[in-house]
């Protein structure tokens, strides 16, 4: 069965300190797909990075990147110079190339300290 | 360029009543989903559209529950009779193709009491 795991139910990192979350996942595929996607209290989902399994240079959007582990099946956000907009939860997300059905982890919800 | 639109943002209902979930894709994308997110279950795929022809409704929890897709830009999604359990937050997305990446709504919060 395919499953994604984020292992932290919750993270907490100061204001402009860089700070990573997990992402564990589990499939026999070889072609697929990952995402990052960030909730914040507005509720609004939005994405933050993807990643294609083909590819091994890891992701990059400004401040975030990814570090996709193909072998381990890991796939940790990295948030650098952290901002108070940053506070929301993240989920992390899996496809098999050409689906359409994303499989979610349970979320992991980030605290910035001022 | 405008982003998935939904309405209402909040709905606030009593038991037996029938509450209709509206949304409108971004322009150009062929395929819609509905999701249901609750603290409990997490985000659950309700119904897939593709070509606005509804491909997999395999998650819908009832017949209570229905979606329908008119044209390429309209979507709704009713609940008759709602009941409590189905309070939650209510996500309609879409993507350019099944394969792409999705985008989300704003989401629908539904309180039904």
């Amino acid at each position: 069965a395919q499953t994604v795991t984020q292992s932290q139910p919750e993270m907490s990192v100061q204001e402009a300190e860089t700070v990573t979350l997990s992402c564990t996942y589990d499939t026999s595929e070889s072609d697929y797909y990952l995402f990052w996607y960030k909730q914040p209290p507005s509720r609004q989902m939005i994405l933050v990075i993807r990643q294609e399994a083909y590819k091994q240079q890891n992701a990059t959007e400004n401040r975030f990147s990814v570090n996709f582990q193909k072998a381990a099946k890991s796939f940790s956000l990295k948030i650098s110079d952290s901002q108070l907009g940053d506070a929301a939860m993240y989920f992390c997300a899996y496809r098999v190339d050409s689906n359409y059905q994303l499989i979610w982890g349970a979320g992991t919800k980030l605290i910035i300290k001022p | 360029d405008a982003g998935v639109i939904q309405s209402p943002r909040h709905e606030v209902t009593e038991m037996g009543q029938e509450v209709t979930l509206r949304c409108k894709p971004i322009s150009g994308h062929n395929s819609l989903f509905w999701y249901r997110q609750t603290m409990m279950r997490g985000l659950e795929l309700l119904i897939y559209f593709n070509n606005n022809v509804p491909i997999d409704d395999s998650g819908m929890p009832e017949d209570r529950f229905s979606a329908k897709m008119p044209n390429a830009s309209f979507s709704t999604l009713k609940i008759q009779p709602s009941e409590p359990r189905d309070s939650a937050v209510y996500f309609c997305a879409s993507s350019f193709a099944q394969s792409y990446e999705q985008y989300f709504g704003p989401g629908t919060r539904l309180t039904v009491t």
